[in-house]
């Protein structure tokens, strides 16, 4: 199975309401990200947390990191139709070169 | 402007014809790495390159090659394709996966009769 895996799968809400992803992973890691990718489309960095942090932000972006628990979990606050998009979390291991993508959240926004 | 460039961006080919995709980055990046996209079950790692000359296999290397002969170039050669290696594939490059964000191409949609 995977390295990172989110939850959950699929996310509908209204616009202005806040969304919430999570991530797991498996093995120790040097950092991990979140992307962003509409609908067929190339995958766009949002954010970068490293294995020694705990909360990042990034405008309506939140992000944090239990590594304790491995696991990562993105908050988008006052969403927007626009932010309708599949979100993955990316795992970079410790000391090699191999990174691994979770299997994504869809999030719908409704207007 | 920075960008990973992917080409072609939609492929139709039949089996066993080899064929390239060709990945190019202007950013001088050390890193660059391929993935494969398949409904349910989100981008998995083909190979990637840690520098020039260095390439090693990600989670499903089979029935792909790679080569990194300068530093902006990665391209990815199916010897021999079939139709289980239609997909949506992505290239993607990094100043190094431990300290920087990846740009991702556009993509390429290759699909194997």
């Amino acid at each position: 199975s995977q390295q990172g895996e989110e939850d959950p799968q699929a996310l509908s809400i209204q616009e202005g309401e806040n969304a919430t992803m999570n991530c797991s992973y498996k093995t120790s890691i040097n950092n991990l990200q979140w992307y962003r990718q509409n609908s067929g489309r190339g995958l766009v960095h949002l954010i970068l947390i490293r294995s020694n942090e705990r909360e990042k932000h990034s405008g309506r972006l939140r992000v944090t990191l239990d590594t304790s628990k491995k696991s990562s979990s993105l908050l988008i606050t006052a969403s927007r139709a626009a932010d309708t998009a599949s979100y993955f979390c990316a795992t970079a291991y410790t000391n090699a070169g191999k990174s691994t993508f979770g299997d994504g959240t869809t999030l719908t926004v409704k207007p | 402007e920075a960008q990973v460039t992917q080409n072609p961006r939609y492929l139709i080919t039949v089996t066993g014809k080899k064929l390239t995709v060709t990945c190019s980055q202007n950013m001088n990046h050390e890193y660059m790495s391929w993935y494969r996209q398949d409904p349910g079950l989100g981008l998995r790692q083909i190979y990637y390159s840690m520098n020039v000359e260095v390439t090693d296999k990600g989670d499903v290397p089979e029935g792909y090659k790679v080569s990194r002969k300068e530093k902006r170039n990665f391209p990815l050669i199916l010897e021999s394709p079939s139709p289980n290696q239609t997909s949506l594939y992505f290239c993607a490059s990094s100043p190094y996966p431990r300290t920087g964000e990846a740009f991702f191409g556009q993509g390429t949609r290759l699909t194997v009769v």
